[in-house]
């Protein structure tokens, strides 16, 4: 079976520093990770995935993830956060491709401070 | 490119009530389709989903139904509405065979 825990359910930075989202798994496989943002009453936008080639993983908005199967973590970071950052951020496992494999973290919200 | 769509965007309706909710994805052929809900503050719960016309695999045991007349068209029904039905419903798309799904805007359904 396949777990994801966000570790933080809120987090808040001050706009121009740095953004680290938390994020452990657990999976029987070698996983897929990703990591989607929502904004309010929006659908989930994906951020970045990692599927088993470069651990260090750069996605859109200038998001990027690091895959450390040690630590089984999946990290989100970005060195300098904007206002237009302030949404909902999901870490999402995936053993198998298509169907039902997908399973999501409970969130992350994340407040970004003038 | 690929585009996904969902309406109602929003909808009230009252207990007991039949439920119709509409996804359709343009752009690509034999997508694997999804039903997801969002209840308030909590994550995403799978509901149903679909690996190609008239395949439908539920997940969790409830009042909703889903059927996929076409091959890019997904609908989501309910003959009586209840209260726990309230929630933002989201519908996906993914290729075959691959991980990542992709989402469409959401609809907002509160049941009164």
């Amino acid at each position: 079976a396949q777990s994801v825990t966000q570790l933080d359910s809120h987090v808040s930075v001050s706009e121009g520093t740095p953004v680290l989202l938390r994020c452990n798994y657990s999976s029987s496989y070698s996983p897929s990770l990703f990591w989607y943002v929502q904004h309010p009453n929006k659908g989930l936008q994906l951020l970045l995935k990692y599927t088993s080639a470069a651990t260090l993983v750069k996605g859109i908005n200038g998001f990027e993830a690091e895959f450390k199967k040690s630590e089984t973590s999946f990290h989100l970071t970005k060195p300098s956060a904007h206002m237009s950052d302030a949404a909902e951020y999901f870490c999402v496992v995936s053993d198998g491709p298509g169907r039902r494999a997908l399973t999501f973290g409970s969130g992350t919200r994340l407040q970004v401070q003038p | 490119s690929q585009t996904i769509h969902q309406w109602p965007v929003t909808l009230v309706q009252p207990v007991g009530s039949p439920l119709s909710l509409e996804c359709t994805v343009e752009g690509t052929s034999n997508p694997n389709l999804y039903w997801y809900r969002q209840a308030a503050g909590r994550g995403l719960q799978l509901l149903f989903y679909s690996v190609g016309i008239g395949q439908i695999s539920s997940e969790v045991p409830q009042n909703l139904s889903a059927s996929r007349p076409q091959d890019r068209q997904f609908i989501l029904s309910s003959k009586k509405l209840l209260l726990s039905d309230s929630g933002f419903y989201l519908c996906a798309w993914s290729r075959q065979g691959a991980s990542e799904q992709y989402f469409g805007p959401g609809t907002r359904l509160t049941v009164t």
